[in-house]
């Protein structure tokens, strides 16, 4: 069974940092890898969605990027702000109704 | 573009009553999913469906029951609420590219 696990579990950072969050998976016969924010008592957003035969996608301010034959994906954040504050979570998907979580890495931007 | 649409946002239940949380879809997605997130749990998936007419049970269906009549609806019914279903409901749907839209959730008190 697929199992994704992500490093660190929570982080405080200043405002204006640069960072980075990682992200790390079992089977590397994944279909896509997608990143997602959820804010407290709210949804799911994706942020960026990194398909097989890609190695990295870029929106904004996120940077993510994947390297399936070591199982390792990282999310870069330039310049944070307070309202990057959210619990950020990896999700790989194997196939059609196969998603697997990662167990989320907490951020905290400090204004 | 609504994307992923659930409602209500918030009910509260006493034990043994019954309720249907709905969610629609307007992006003509075929793949589309029901997952319940514990407090500081991932998200598990209750069922899931590939298309109209089709549905199958994901890890934890016990106590609940969907229907997908049109490629927009997949209504999720729980018919004897049980305080163990205490949780928050996500619906999501699969894009033709392999990423997930997630609408906003349903918090479910069951007392």
């Amino acid at each position: 069974k697929q199992e994704v696990t992500q490093i660190p579990a929570a982080l405080s950072v200043p405002e204006g940092e640069n960072l980075v969050l990682n992200c790390s998976f079992t089977d590397s016969a994944i279909y896509n890898l997608q990143w997602f924010r959820q804010d407290p008592g709210k949804g799911l957003t994706s942020l960026l969605l990194i398909q097989s035969s890609q190695r990295e996608q870029t929106s904004g301010r996120l940077n993510a990027s994947l390297d399936k034959s070591s199982g390792r994906s990282t999310l870069y954040i330039a310049a944070s702000q307070p309202g990057d504050s959210a619990t950020y979570l990896c999700a790989v998907i194997t196939g059609a109704n196969n998603l697997f979580f990662g167990t989320g890495t907490r951020l905290t931007v400090i204004p | 573009n609504a994307g992923v649409t659930q409602t209500p946002k918030f009910r509260i239940l006493k034990i043994g009553q019954s309720m249907t949380l709905q969610c629609a879809q307007d992006m003509n997605h075929n793949y589309m999913y029901w997952y319940r997130q514990d407090p500081g749990m991932g998200l598990k998936l209750i069922y899931y469906s590939v298309g109209a007419g089709i549905t199958d049970k994901g890890e934890v269906p016990n106590g609940y029951n969907v229907s997908r009549s049109t490629t927009e609806d997949f209504p999720l019914r729980l018919e004897l609420a049980a305080p163990s279903q205490t949780s928050v409901y996500f619906c999501a749907s699969q894009g033709d590219l392999g990423d997930y839209t997630f609408g906003s959730g349903t918090r479910l008190t069951v007392v």
